[in-house]
């Protein structure tokens, strides 16, 4: 069956430093969607990608769509204390009808 | 109103009751889910309802018991719970059925805030 994985599980940064989390899939995916959940909280969409080799921004955040469409890549610049959660990528294979979530990266940000 | 309303936010039974989440939406998404997701994992999906009709149900124990009395709400029926089922019930919605196009945003979910439940 379809799967995501996602890497690294966890990673400590100082403020300001920069942090990615990077999405594999086992599939081609016909998108791939990010969310971000903080602590004790749900999951809150943060943007969508379609196209193959997609490069959308956020302010600080940048996302990427591999060309191949079977992976994808989150990169934080300057992290801060608000950046602190878990940031989950899921992605819906080609032809499929569920979307599946990759298994988080916990991103502990330190003043 | 851009919000999916979960209640209650916090349920404690013991294995032989029978309770209820509720899930309720006013965006007019078509899609709603019901999400289980354990400490420190992503949310696995339990059930789909697509136009009020279950389309997706990945196998889950039949002492879950989904229901969808119209567009605007969801429910999940407990019942003979085990402790391994204590987990943050997650609720959501999305404009769309599972199965429209790619192009469109319409499978984003939007989630509920989640009902913490503890089993005894």
């Amino acid at each position: 069956g379809q799967q995501v994985m996602q890497i690294p599980q966890y990673q400590h940064v100082q403020e300001g430093e920069d942090f990615t989390t990077y999405c594999n899939s086992s599939t081609t995916l016909s998108n791939i969607q990010w969310y971000k959940q903080r602590p004790g909280g749900h999951p809150v969409f943060l943007i969508q990608l379609v196209k193959s080799g997609e490069v959308k921004k956020q302010k600080r955040l940048t996302f990427q769509f591999g060309e191949a469409k079977k992976n994808s890549s989150l990169h934080i610049t300057a992290t801060q204390t608000t950046d602190v959660g878990t940031y989950f990528c899921a992605g819906r294979r080609t032809g499929g009808f569920k979307t599946i979530f990759g298994a988080g990266t916990r991103l502990f940000v330190k003043a | 109103d851009t919000e999916v309303t979960q209640t209650p936010k916090h349920l404690v039974m013991g294995m032989t009751n029978k309770k209820s989440l509720k899930c309720e939406q006013h965006m007019g998404h078509r899609a709603m889910y019901w999400y289980k997701q354990k400490a420190k994992k992503p949310p696995e999906l339990m059930f789909v309802y697509s136009y009020e009709k279950l389309s997706i149900n990945e196998s889950v124990p039949s002492r879950f018991s989904p229901e969808c009395p119209n567009s605007s709400l969801l429910n999940l029926h407990l019942h003979a719970l085990q402790p391994e089922d204590s987990a943050l019930y997650l609720c959501a919605s999305s404009q769309g059925s599972p199965g429209t196009p790619r192009q469109s945003g319409a499978n984003v979910l939007t989630f509920g805030a989640g009902s913490r439940l503890t089993v005894l």
